[in-house]
């Protein structure tokens, strides 16, 4: 079957940094997304990757490993205002979107 | 202002009765979808449409209808044959269904039943 896992819930410090991990089990891959969800709002595309290795993208940046399906998102110098789920999906062969549960973080003062 | 525009909002729905979500899109997107949220759980895909007057059921299409008759509209009908229809649900849209695009969303509508 078809399977991504990611923590239900992290904590982190306000100016720190965070990474959120995500492994995946799927018939085929075309690609994997992290969106960010606010409470009650719809999620925002915040990347994607497709080849191994790091994207970045000012204070995200976003990894992945194939072969060990594994990805991972890291937020740094954290802002009250990144409170939110992160979502990790992956592209199956049928260029649908496969969707992990999400990841509650809570920034602290 | 390109983007994705849901109503409504808010839904309340009656036992034994169907309620329409609405789903417009303004970005010429060939490709858009319906999904269902639940606390704790992965965005569940209902139905989706990869071109006008074409649709397929996703993995929970029981007790969901769609209609794509413009290239700009998808709604959304729960009939009363759902039995469980208290959720967020999400209409997003992407440039392709064939493509590797990210898909754009629209702010949901919350159902629940009276």
């Amino acid at each position: 079957g078809q399977n991504i896992d990611q923590p239900t819930e992290m904590t982190a410090t306000e100016g720190a940094i965070v990474q959120i991990n995500c492994t995946y089990q799927t018939s085929g891959f075309n690609g994997l997304f992290w969106y960010q969800q606010h409470a009650g709002e719809a999620p925002t595309f915040l990347s994607y990757n497709v080849l191994d290795g790091l994207e970045e993208k000012g204070r995200f940046s976003s990894f992945l490993s194939r072969s060990k399906g594994y990805s991972y998102l890291l937020l740094k110098e954290l802002q009250m205002k990144d409170s939110a789920s992160y979502l990790c999906a992956v592209m199956d062969s049928n260029y649908q979107l496969i969707w992990g549960a999400g990841t509650k973080l809570i920034i602290k003062p | 202002d390109g983007g994705i525009t849901q109503s409504p909002k808010y839904l309340f729905r009656k036992e034994g009765q169907n309620v329409t979500l609405s789903c417009e899109q303004n970005l010429n997107h060939d490709a858009m979808y319906w999904y269902r949220q639940d606390p704790g759980q992965g965005l569940r895909l209902i139905y989706y449409s990869q071109i006008v007057n074409d649709f397929q059921k996703g993995d929970i299409a029981e007790g969901y209808s769609v209609s794509r008759e413009k290239k700009e509209s998808f709604p959304l009908t729960v009939t009363s044959a759902q039995k469980n229809p208290t959720a967020f649900y999400l209409c997003a849209s992407s440039i392709s269904g064939y493509s590797n695009q990210p898909q754009h969303f629209g702010d949901g509508t919350r159902l629940s039943i009276l």
